[in-house]
């Protein structure tokens, strides 16, 4: 059973740094994996999705990496702002593509002014 | 505006009540989800539906029941088998295609009486 994992399970760090979050699965058979963002009380928004077959996705300052044969991928966020505060969430997908997901438990981040 | 809607925002139930959280898409989109959230915990899939008057357990589906007699809506009724039904409930949609992301709705906080 695929098993998705984050840690650490919060993070508080002043503006302006660069942050790398880190997501593990353990079955490498994955179609595609996703990060997303949860504001406080809100559904999930779409970051970036990387396709097995991709090694990094990039959006504005985000930029996502898939290591599959290892399990990990990380979202890095370059020169973090206030309004990155969130709660990122990890998911993975089996062979038979995006209609089920497998969800980490996620981690919030706090970025300080 | 395209989206998902889900109503309503909060609802409380009473012992051994049924009550039904509505999720409406306009998206044209064909497989929609519902999962449950816990505090400090990743979504856990409770059904999905790929085709309309079709649709499968999740991993969680004891005590949940849903319909799909139209497209746009994907209804989910946590009847009073459901012991622990106190939960964040976030419904999904997703286009066809198997690269696509899913979309969420906002969500509807379920409290018990």
């Amino acid at each position: 059973k695929q098993e998705v994992t984050q840690i650490p399970a919060a993070l508080s760090v002043p503006e302006g740094e660069n942050l790398v979050l880190n997501c593990s699965f353990t079955d490498s058979a994955i179609y595609n994996l996703q990060w997303f963002r949860q504001d406080p009380g809100k559904g999930l928004t779409s970051l970036l999705l990387i396709q097995s077959s991709q090694r990094e996705q990039t959006s504005g300052r985000l930029n996502a990496s898939l290591d599959k044969s290892s399990g990990r991928s990380t979202l890095y966020i370059a020169a973090s702002q206030p309004g990155d505060s969130a709660t990122y969430l990890c998911a993975v997908s089996g062979q038979g593509g995006s209609e089920k997901l497998v969800f980490g438990k996620g981690m919030k981040l706090t970025v300080n002014p | 505006d395209g989206g998902i809607t889900q109503s309503p925002k909060y609802l409380f139930r009473k012992e051994g009540q049924n009550v039904t959280l509505s999720c409406e898409q306009n998206l044209n989109h064909d497989a929609m989800y519902w999962y449950r959230q816990d505090p400090g915990q990743g979504l856990r899939l409770i059904y999905y539906s790929q085709i309309v008057n079709d649709f499968q357990k999740g991993d969680i589906a004891e005590g949940y029941s849903v319909s799909r007699e139209k497209k746009e809506s994907f209804p989910l009724t946590v009847t009073s088998a459901q012991k622990n039904p106190t939960a964040f409930y976030l419904c999904a949609s997703r286009p066809q295609g198997n690269q696509e992301t899913q979309y969420f709705g906002p969500g509807t906080r379920l409290l018990v009486l």
